[in-house]
């Protein structure tokens, strides 16, 4: 089975901080990286697909990007609506979608 | 539009069976997989299992083989997650999922159905 990893487990910041999210799978993935945000009690949503492509209607201060094992998800200038959990998930094994532990992310 | 809408929040007691629902409307029902995720009080996101209304075939995560059962009635356009006899561990958060046509990324989520379970 393949293992996600995420650095770090959590950290704070200040609005309009430059955030950098790490993500490992415990081998090649390819490009089949995935990022979603969730806040709390809200189903998880869709960011970065294929480790680099916006999702229609993210604002462009997200990106991504990696391939193989290592993945970086990057938000240039923090919001104060981006203060969530951060989830990278794989989808190279077909039809079984592993999530990392998350990522979260609070004020300073 | 899509729209996953699940069904509502349960409380149960331990050793009870249960089934949540996830109808799916805004798209053909029976063309794409449908998944579940578990999220425990407090922790992250678990992929569970998948189906394919189309033609029942499903794939579970080793971590919930033989623990659940996903189901589809693709007559209503719903997918469904049961339990047979549920423990205290099974409260959760529990969300149907719907990757794209490539099920490669999943792009809409149901809202939710919160599970209890305590005696």
């Amino acid at each position: 089975d393949i293992q996600m990893t995420q650095s770090p487990s959590s950290l704070s910041a200040s609005v309009g901080d430059r955030v950098t999210i790490t993500c490992r799978a415990s081998q090649s993935i390819s490009s089949y990286l995935n990022w979603y945000q969730q806040k709390p009690g809200k189903a998880p949503k869709l960011l970065i697909y294929a480790a680099s492509s916006l999702q229609s209607g993210v604002p462009s201060r997200f990106s991504g990007s990696g391939s193989g094992t290592d993945f970086t998800l990057t938000i240039s200038s923090l919001q104060p609506e981006d203060f969530a959990t951060y989830y990278c998930q794989q989808s190279y094994s077909t039809l079984i979608f592993t999530f990392g532990p998350g990522t979260k992310v609070d004020i300073k | 539009e899509v729209q996953l809408v699940q069904s509502g929040a349960e409380v149960k007691k331990p050793g009870e069976s249960l089934k949540i629902s996830c109808k799916g409307s805004g798209y053909s029902f029976t063309s794409y997989w449908i998944g579940w995720v578990r999220q425990m009080p407090g922790k992250g996101l678990e992929w569970m299992g998948i189906i394919y209304p189309g033609d029942s075939d499903t794939r579970y995560s080793p971590s919930f083989q033989g623990q659940v059962t996903i189901s589809a009635d693709k007559s209503i356009s719903t997918a469904y997650l049961q339990w047979s006899s549920l423990k205290a561990s099974d409260t959760a958060m529990y969300y149907c999922a719907r990757p794209g046509i490539a099920a490669a990324v999943i792009d809409y989520w149901g809202q939710g159905t919160l599970v209890t379970v305590s005696s």
